[in-house]
């Protein structure tokens, strides 16, 4: 059974920090991985999306990474505002199941 | 813009009452989701539905139903609502490749969220 795990669940940083989130999954056998943003009280908005062939995704201070065969996935903020305050989670999808895992997710404060 | 709304986003109901939550999307997407979240616990899966009619068991179906009889809604149901179902719950929809709903990126889309309260 798929886990995804994500270190640390919670982080906050002074605005114009760059910062790494991370996310692991047990079973390498995935079709893609992707990271959601969450506010709260509120639904998941996708972020970046990877494919299993995929190393990376950018979109604008955005960085996603997957390495599949350790099972690693992280994704990159830079410059970062109070506006990204949230919390992101990342999910993997296994083989052709239109099912997502998810992980617990990371609280992210970015302070002024 | 693909857009999925849920019918309540705050309900208080008290306990053997039975519960719907309902979700529709505007995008004609095949496949519908139904998650709860839970702190320390992250989104599990419901019950998911790949068309009209058709449904799959998710991670924790047990204590829920659901009812899919147009494409466009997806119904969770609680027959007897207990305390320990008190949660956040988030519908989602997501295109098939290759479907009739092929608007937008292959990503699944998520309502705002009910959160139910159970007495």
């Amino acid at each position: 059974k798929q886990e995804v795990t994500q270190i640390p669940a919670a982080l906050s940083v002074p605005e114009g920090e760059n910062l790494v989130l991370n996310c692991s999954f047990t079973d390498s056998a995935i079709y893609n991985l992707q990271w959601f943003r969450q506010d709260p009280g509120k639904g998941l908005t996708s972020l970046l999306l990877i494919q299993s062939s995929q190393r990376e995704q950018t979109s604008g201070r955005l960085n996603a990474s997957l390495d599949k065969s350790s099972g690693r996935s992280t994704l990159y903020i830079a410059a970062s505002q109070p506006g990204d305050s949230a919390t992101y989670l990342c999910a993997v999808k296994g083989g052709t199941a239109s099912k997502l895992t998810f992980g617990t997710g990371t609280r992210l404060q970015v302070t002024l | 813009d693909v857009k999925v709304t849920q019918s309540s986003r705050y309900l208080v109901k008290r306990t053997g009452e039975k519960v719907f939550l309902e979700c529709v999307q505007d995008m004609d997407h095949e496949n519908m989701f139904w998650y709860r979240q839970d702190p320390g616990l992250g989104l599990r899966l419901i019950y998911f539905s790949y068309d009209v009619k058709m449904k799959e068991k998710g991670d924790i179906p047990e204590g829920y139903s659901v009812s899919r009889e147009k494409k466009e809604r997806f119904s969770l149901i609680l027959e007897s609502a207990s305390t320990n179902q008190t949660s956040m719950y988030l519908c989602a929809s997501l295109p098939t490749p290759g479907g009739s709903g092929t608007s937008g990126s292959y990503t699944q889309y998520f309502g705002p969220g009910t959160r139910l309260t159970v007495l």
